[in-house]
């Protein structure tokens, strides 16, 4: 069972938008920020997105992050079939003292 | 260009031990948090263990008194002693470059390509 909750899949059609949800508690999202990785199948993770909503050099503005008390979101608009991956959230959670990742959620684009 | 190359993994024994490495190069590694990210088959990903650039460890509940993590700042090297390993254990480990202002802000740029380690009889 892991920290963060996120919805196991998700998918959508190619130029769609879809939401990806990660909730957590105050001990964690609520307490600080939020960054989201990509894996795509058969490769290590990437980040993709930081600090709630940053994104680091080379990462399309398809993909966009926000946060809201204990609870964050990954928005990928204009969904592509290269997008089909797992995306997990992950904070720094201070009742743990550690880093706590969500359990995942598989994107697939129909 | 940041790249981390783990190695060290393998088939071990319940109780086993094993030593993972992690040779990084491409920035300033004494300057950096280094991490162990695990990921057993199918599932999420887990972290496991963090050593600051200032010395600090970090260890999650289900490795604590296990896992030993180290690194040689001269070698540019990451390490992670794994004692007492158990089935659950079973995972692709990966060395991940830590970045941010603060611990609590740490977000993970750079992952190597994982190397997997197998605990069964």
């Amino acid at each position: 069972q892991s920290v963060l909750t996120q919805p196991p899949s998700a998918s959508g059609t190619p130029g769609q938008t879809v939401t990806i949800s990660c909730s957590g508690s105050s001990s964690n999202i609520g307490s600080t920020t939020v960054n989201w990785y990509q894996q795509l199948p058969g490769t290590a993770p990437k980040l993709l997105i930081y600090s709630n909503n940053q994104r680091p050099s080379g990462v399309p503005d398809r993909f966009s992050g926000s946060k809201s008390g204990t609870s964050a979101s990954l928005a990928i608009s204009g969904l592509q079939s290269e997008d089909e991956a797992d995306y997990s959230c992950s904070t720094w959670d201070s009742s743990l003292n550690g880093w706590v990742f969500g359990g995942g959620t598989k994107l697939t684009v129909l | 260009e940041v790249q981390l190359l783990e190695s060290g993994g393998g088939l071990v024994q319940p109780g086993g031990s094993l030593r993972l490495s992690c040779a990084a190069s491409g920035f300033t590694f004494s300057n950096y948090a280094m991490n162990w990210v695990r990921q057993a088959p199918g599932k999420g990903l887990e972290w496991v263990s963090s050593l600051g650039g200032g010395g600090s460890i970090f260890y999650a509940d289900s490795v604590k008194g296990r896992f030993t993590i180290s690194r040689d700042n001269s070698k540019n090297t990451l390490f992670l002693q794994m004692n007492s390993l158990r089935a659950e254990d079973t995972a692709v480990y990966y060395c991940v470059k830590a970045r941010g202002l603060e611990r609590s802000s740490y977000y993970f740029d750079s992952w190597g390509q994982g190397t997997l380690v197998t605990v069964s009889s």
